[in-house]
């Protein structure tokens, strides 16, 4: 597509429950980024991908955190038994390469935990 | 490990004039990146400026340019003749090798008429 796709846009769920978050890259970029970023904050790296392989997963905060993508191109985040501080905006991002030209990102989802 | 600090959480300026962001960073590589991001309310981060780390020049787009001090380790964005739609969070970041990209923590700008 013409740009990165994230879905939802927002996401409201109660505590407890599992939320998948979806991003589509821009077709062709071999790379993907997943950022978190609270409110007010900067942006927390989370996870990339190159293909389908995860080659840097050290920021996922937990267990309960998980991502893959499929086909090099659409990946889903998912987190299990949500908790109130995982409320954040969640952003995915793109490149070609290593990302040296800087990444093209999606607008995001914004999930709260109620 | 590569560090990017931004030291002013925020900044205004009346409209016209120009103004300066900070952006100190750290690295041990010498083959490395710098970018600033802006992010409007629409939270898209939108990139404004990349500067390579072996080009002495300061990089430069329209009304935005950098003031690259390699020695220093900053890398500040200039904005010329500011406009209201210039108002947003604007990220200073860096990458180097084959690592992800690091951001600052962002300096909110706003735009007086």
């Amino acid at each position: 597509g013409a740009g990165v796709s994230q879905s939802p846009s927002n996401k409201v769920t109660e505590k407890g429950k599992d939320v998948e978050l979806r991003c589509d890259p821009i077709s062709g970029h071999t790379a993907l980024y997943w950022y978190r970023q609270s409110l007010g904050q900067g942006l927390e790296f989370l996870i990339y991908f190159q293909g389908n392989s995860a080659p840097d997963k050290s920021g996922l905060p937990s267990d309960r955190f998980s991502a893959e993508r499929t086909g090099g191109s659409v990946s889903t985040l998912t987190i299990q038994r949500t908790q109130q501080e995982d409320s954040a905006v969640y952003l995915c991002a793109s490149s070609f390469g290593r990302g040296n030209y800087g990444y093209t990102f999606g607008s995001g989802t914004r999930l709260t935990v109620v | 490990a590569q560090t990017v600090t931004q030291s002013q959480p925020e900044m205004s300026v009346q409209e016209a004039e120009t103004v300066t962001l900070s952006c100190t960073y750290d690295t041990s590589e010498s083959d490395y990146y710098l970018f600033w991001y802006k992010q409007p309310p629409s939270r898209q981060m939108i990139l404004v400026i990349r500067q390579e780390a072996y080009k002495q020049q300061n990089a430069t787009e329209n009304r935005f340019s950098v003031n690259f001090q390699k020695a220093a380790k900053s890398f500040s964005l200039k904005i010329s003749d500011s406009q209201l739609g210039d108002a947003a969070m604007y990220f200073c970041a860096s990458i180097q090798g084959a690592q992800k990209l690091v951001f600052g923590q962002g300096t909110r700008l706003t735009i007086n008429p």
